[in-house]
């Protein structure tokens, strides 16, 4: 049931963008996004909660498909500050407990570099 | 408090021993859960609480993790004879309301690294 993030990982320059992507095999209420960097708590970034949802953070926004399976986070324009590793986290419908919990994909570490 | 606290930050311990971590939620979340995170790994679940219920333990990994939580607040996960793959960083986090979170953020701590020797 644990959500798949691609890619794992990706190497930008300063200002170039880049889009992550993550798939559940099962429909989703809601996907959470979050950031962490080395060391610290992940953040959060923004909820996305219908079909055909798009939220905006800064410069970072995300989509989530009409069927609830896929959300997609679009980094624009990025900077330094964007580092780090990007978690998806999966409210799913349909199982024990699903709606109850997030499960997070295994994450893409975006890497940024002047 | 104003954010998740968790300790003790950083454990040494020797194979076979216990350890407790604890969790001090956000005042007033109703929600805590436990997770688990691996070198390079993603955040894996171990268990949630409502109030001082546990309804979901699914993600314990064996009978040697345990977690209670009293007076809705504060949460201790214990480890029992501790082995080297536990070694691992365990994140706490919080919500303001329990089940369904859609629409409630989860706020998380800077977590509590885990060092098995």
């Amino acid at each position: 049931q644990q959500p798949v993030q691609s890619p794992q990982a990706v190497i930008l320059r300063e200002g170039e963008d880049a889009v992550i992507n993550c798939s559940s095999s099962k429909a989703l209420y809601s996907v959470h996004w979050y950031r962490q960097k080395h060391g610290e708590a992940p953040v959060f970034l923004m909820i996305l909660l219908k079909g055909g949802e798009q939220m905006r953070h800064e410069k970072i926004s995300a989509s989530f498909n009409e069927k609830k399976q896929q959300s997609s986070l679009y980094l624009t324009a990025s900077q330094l500050s964007y580092s780090g590793t990007y978690f998806c986290g999966t409210e799913i419908r349909g199982s024990n407990f699903g709606n109850e919990k997030l499960t997070f994909g295994t994450g893409t570490r975006l890497t940024i570099i002047p | 408090g104003a954010g998740v606290s968790q300790s003790p930050s950083n454990k040494v311990t020797e194979k076979g021993k216990d350890v407790e971590l604890r969790c001090d939620p956000i005042s007033g979340h109703t929600a805590l859960y436990w997770y688990r995170q691996s070198l390079g790994q993603g955040l894996e679940f171990l268990i949630y609480f409502q109030g001082n219920s546990a309804p979901d333990k699914s993600g314990l990994p064996s009978d040697r993790f345990s977690a209670e939580r009293t007076g809705g607040s504060v949460s201790t996960l214990t480890i029992q004879r501790t082995q080297q793959e536990d070694s691992a960083v365990y994140l706490c986090a919080s919500s303001l309301v329990a089940g369904y979170i859609s629409g409630n953020t989860i706020y998380f701590g800077e977590g509590s690294w885990l060092t098995v020797v």
